[in-house]
This record gives C-alpha cells, sequence and structure tokens, in this order.
C-alpha cells in the first residue's frame, strides 16, 4: 500500500543535542508538510516543500531545519532541542499545494530530557 | 483571517448513541473542507472531503458531514457510534487565500461509553 512512513516512532535526545527525524512516502506526492503537535492542540505547520521548493512558516524557530534530498525522503532537524520542542512531529503529503488533502504518516514523538 | 471553529473541547455519547460534532469556518472564497480523526499516539487520517458539489458528504466508518454555506458550518455525523470511534476529531479548511494552507480546528476528543 502507498504510504506515508516516519522513522522513528519514539525519539528521545537531551536538552541541546542535535536529532534528526525522517520521513518517506510511496505515494509520488510533489509536496511534503512537517507540523509539530503538542498535547490536545491542533497541528502546527512549520514548513512545507512543493517539489524542491522550500517554505518555512514566518513564526517556525531557526532550530528548525529540513531537507528533501528527493521527491520520496524528507529530513526534518532540530539543531539544539529545548524542553519546549518535545512533541509529536507529523508528517504528510500531497498530490500538490491545490489539492489541500493531506496523507499522514503516524508521527514521531520527541522527547527531550 | 481564515479560521476553523470546533466549539466542543471534548464530548461524551454512548455506544450506539449519533454524534454531531460541530465545525464552523471563516474563509474569504469557497473553502475546501475536512474532517480528519486522530487515534492516541497515531498521525491524522481523512475521514472525509468537500470541494464541491452535493452538500452532504460521505466518508469512511460511516461518518458523514454537511456543508451549509449560509451557516458556515461543516458538521460531523455518525448515526451510531462504536466504542473504536474514540479519538480526537480535526475540522480543516483549505484553499489557496493566504498560500496554499489548510488550517486545522483545535479538534474535539471524543469519547464513547458502554
Amino acid at each position: 500500500d502507498a504510504m506515508v512512513i516516519q522513522n522513528p516512532r519514539y525519539q528521545v535526545t537531551q536538552f541541546g543535542k542535535p536529532v534528526t527525524l525522517s520521513c518517506s512516502q510511496t505515494l509520488n506526492h510533489n509536496v511534503m508538510y512537517w507540523y509539530q503537535q503538542k498535547s490536545s492542540q491542533a497541528p502546527k505547520l512549520l514548513f512545507h516543500y512543493y517539489d524542491k521548493d522550500f517554505n518555512n512558516e514566518a513564526d517556525t524557530p531557526d532550530n528548525f531545519q529540513s531537507r528533501r534530498p528527493n521527491t520520496s525522503f524528507c529530513f526534518l532537524d532540530i539543531r539544539s532541542p529545548g524542553l519546549g520542542d518535545a512533541a509529536m512531529y507529523l508528517c504528510a503529503t500531497s498530490r500538490s499545494r491545490a489539492s489541500y488533502e493531506q496523507y499522514f504518516g503516524p508521527g514521531t514523538r520527541l522527547t527531550v530530557t | 483571517a481564515q479560521s476553523v471553529t470546533q466549539p466542543d473541547i471534548h464530548i461524551t455519547v454512548s455506544e450506539g448513541a449519533s454524534l454531531e460534532l460541530r465545525c464552523n469556518y471563516s474563509y474569504g472564497a469557497t473553502p475546501y473542507l475536512f474532517w480528519y480523526v486522530q487515534s492516541p499516539g497515531q498521525g491524522l487520517q481523512l475521514l472525509l472531503k468537500y470541494f464541491s458539489g452535493d452538500t452532504l458528504v460521505q466518508g469512511i466508518k460511516g461518518f458523514e458531514a454537511e456543508f451549509k454555506r449560509s451557516q458556515s458550518s461543516f458538521n460531523l455525523r455518525k448515526p451510531s457510534v462504536h466504542w473504536s470511534d474514540a479519538a480526537e476529531y480535526f475540522c480543516a479548511v483549505g484553499g489557496n487565500t493566504g498560500g496554499f494552507k489548510t488550517i486545522f480546528g483545535a479538534g474535539t476528543r471524543l469519547f464513547v461509553k458502554a
């Protein structure tokens, strides 16, 4: 089945220690999104890639970076995680920016100690 | 400004009872509307969507939603709730006003009692 895969499902990192979260998709979608979701809140868009075009949200901290080396993979890098960055990180894809229907991965739960 | 409001933070219904989750939106153009469901520790799964046409849309798992333009609403319904429906439900609106963004509501947590 075509799907969105996130690895790892659970990640524990230390305060200030860089961490990378991974997302891959077999849907061949052009757009990939990264969301941060804290407990009992709506997902908050961090950034998205439309093909290779990177689009950062205005309020996304510089501590968060992303890479998309090819259509299938997208990475979220947190350069110096703080305690406030502990959250669920969701990757999603859509066929195009205008399709809006998004397909989500299962998420990575990040804990910062 | 575009926004989505889900007035109910949480709702409890008995198994077998009917369900309606409310969603109101504010959008400057014709919106694309969605309902997603999220089980604990999981990603979001699309239940149904409305782009145009028939204002009553059917989705997966026996859910339906009705678009009412005059009320700016897109309420989700299910005639008979199952215990497995307990989850968080998010209403969302998308469109190219404001740059191809999808805006999510804050969610409604559904509890199902036996």
